[in-house]
């Protein structure tokens, strides 16, 4: 079974631009999240959605970042525009209940 | 508001020392707790959870973590670290009607051959 992917695996851009990042989460699970971490500072959670609805979206920073999740499936991440600060490692996690998270192997965004 | 601390965020052991990692939350209702672990360039990899019964929960390889509901802690051991086992740790917390998870901060583990 596959896990969790995640592309891409390190995303560099400048100060405006716009970034997408995608997640595609274990087949068969309705539960999608998105986590950041940035250099030094716990893991956060940024929101979840169940199949294609956003479920919580508490800990989305500000409108800048905006996560669709079209057909339930594949979920994608966008950040326009970047500032400095967006920096850092974003996790994408699958579960089929509440219970356990299955992380993938992360995208590490420098904004420079 | 919600929190998890890992007190240690750096630690370096010798092979066949003893290893206690904490973690302690701020929650006051029922919770699922989880360590996760991440080896140099994997992704992040269930160590083991705890949901409810034996407050003492065993893992993979070798670890086991216990729950202290009065002392809102759930800390890592092992009895003896290889130098397999560098890696990063987390401490998350699941509380209830959520979710998601809240994180600690990591600890850094560096075991010495």
């Amino acid at each position: 079974e596959a896990g969790v992917t995640q592309f891409p695996s390190h995303s560099v851009i400048e100060k405006g631009q716009t970034v997408t990042l995608r997640c595609d989460p274990i087949s068969g699970h309705d539960n999608l999240y998105w986590y950041r971490r940035v250099m030094g500072k716990e893991i956060k959670f940024l929101l979840h959605f169940v199949k294609e609805s956003k479920q919580d979206e508490s800990g989305m920073p500000n409108n800048r970042f905006l996560a669709e999740r079209t057909g339930g499936t594949y979920s994608t991440l966008k950040v326009q525009p970047a500032e400095l600060e967006d920096s850092g490692v974003y996790f994408c996690a699958s579960s089929q209940d509440r219970r356990v998270q299955y992380f993938g192997p992360g995208t590490r965004l420098t904004v420079t | 508001a919600q929190s998890v601390s890992q007190h240690n965020h750096h630690v370096i052991l010798s092979e066949a020392a003893s290893l206690e990692l904490g973690c302690n939350y701020s929650y006051g209702g029922t919770v699922n707790l989880f360590w996760y672990v991440q080896y140099p360039g994997q992704h992040l990899q269930l160590l083991l959870k705890y949901f409810s019964g034996d407050p003492l929960v065993k893992g993979i390889k070798g670890f086991e973590a216990e729950f202290i509901k009065s002392k809102f802690s759930f800390n890592l051991r092992k009895p003896s670290v290889q130098w397999s086992d560098t890696a990063e740790y987390f401490c998350a917390v699941n509380p209830s009607g959520t979710y998601k998870y809240i994180f600690g901060t990591g600890t850094r583990l560096k075991v010495l051959a």
